[in-house]
């Protein structure tokens, strides 16, 4: 069974500050999804990354995907309170296996 | 807005009760899909729906029901549940259940069990 893990698993920062957040795993994934979700909501998708190595970049957020495509991590520069939230890395199997979720970083930015 | 709608949004049943939790979605997809999250877990997988045909059934308890009239329609029946059943129930499609799908999430359905 595929697994994935996150941390750190809660994260406390002031506004304005950088923060870096990883999922790991010792399997390999065809592609890894981040998502964030916010109290009382569904996940809403980041952005996926799918080649090893591949660093996406989507305003403040960095995402980089590892060499060996097995783990994972975000990056937010300049932390806002809008960035409060649940985020969740999600592992796509090789072989069409359904995607795998970690159990999500929460992450609170206080104004 | 997401386009994957569910209803309701919040569920208050007893444990004898019967009742159902509905998705549509509107992206023209053709793989369904029931998570469900509690609180210190992860998402867990339970049902997985290929054009309307179940491709997976996670060990999910049989007094959840899921049922797929069509692909744009996934239900889930709710039969003598548990307390240990309240969670959010999270209805999600992609446009394959295969390698390269993105899966995209409703808002959610927050049941408990009294």
């Amino acid at each position: 069974t595929q697994l994935l893990e996150q941390s750190p698993q809660f994260l406390s920062i002031q506004e304005g500050e950088n923060l870096t957040v990883y999922c790991n795993s010792s399997s390999v994934f065809s592609s890894l999804q981040w998502y964030r979700q916010e109290p009382g909501e569904g996940p809403v998708l980041l952005v996926t990354v799918v080649t090893g190595g591949e660093v996406k970049k989507l305003k403040r957020l960095t995402f980089q995907f590892g060499d060996a495509r097995k783990d994972s991590s975000l990056h937010i520069t300049a932390a806002q309170p809008g960035d409060t939230g649940l985020y969740l890395c999600a592992g796509e199997g090789n072989y069409g296996q359904n995607f795998v979720f970690g159990p999500g970083t929460r992450l609170s930015v206080l104004p | 807005e997401t386009g994957v709608t569910q209803t309701p949004r919040h569920l208050v049943m007893g444990m004898t009760n019967k009742k159902s939790l509905k998705c549509e979605q509107h992206l023209g997809h053709n793989a369904m899909y029931w998570y469900k999250q509690s609180a210190k877990k992860p998402l867990e997988l339970m049902f997985v729906y290929s054009l309307e045909e179940r491709v997976e059934n996670n060990s999910v308890p049989s007094r959840f029901s899921p049922e797929c009239p069509n692909s744009s329609h996934l239900f889930l029946h709710l039969h003598t549940l548990q307390p240990e059943d309240s969670a959010l129930y999270l209805c999600a499609s992609s446009q394959g259940a295969g390698t390269g799908n993105t899966i995209y999430f409703g808002e959610g359905s927050w049941l408990t069990v009294v």
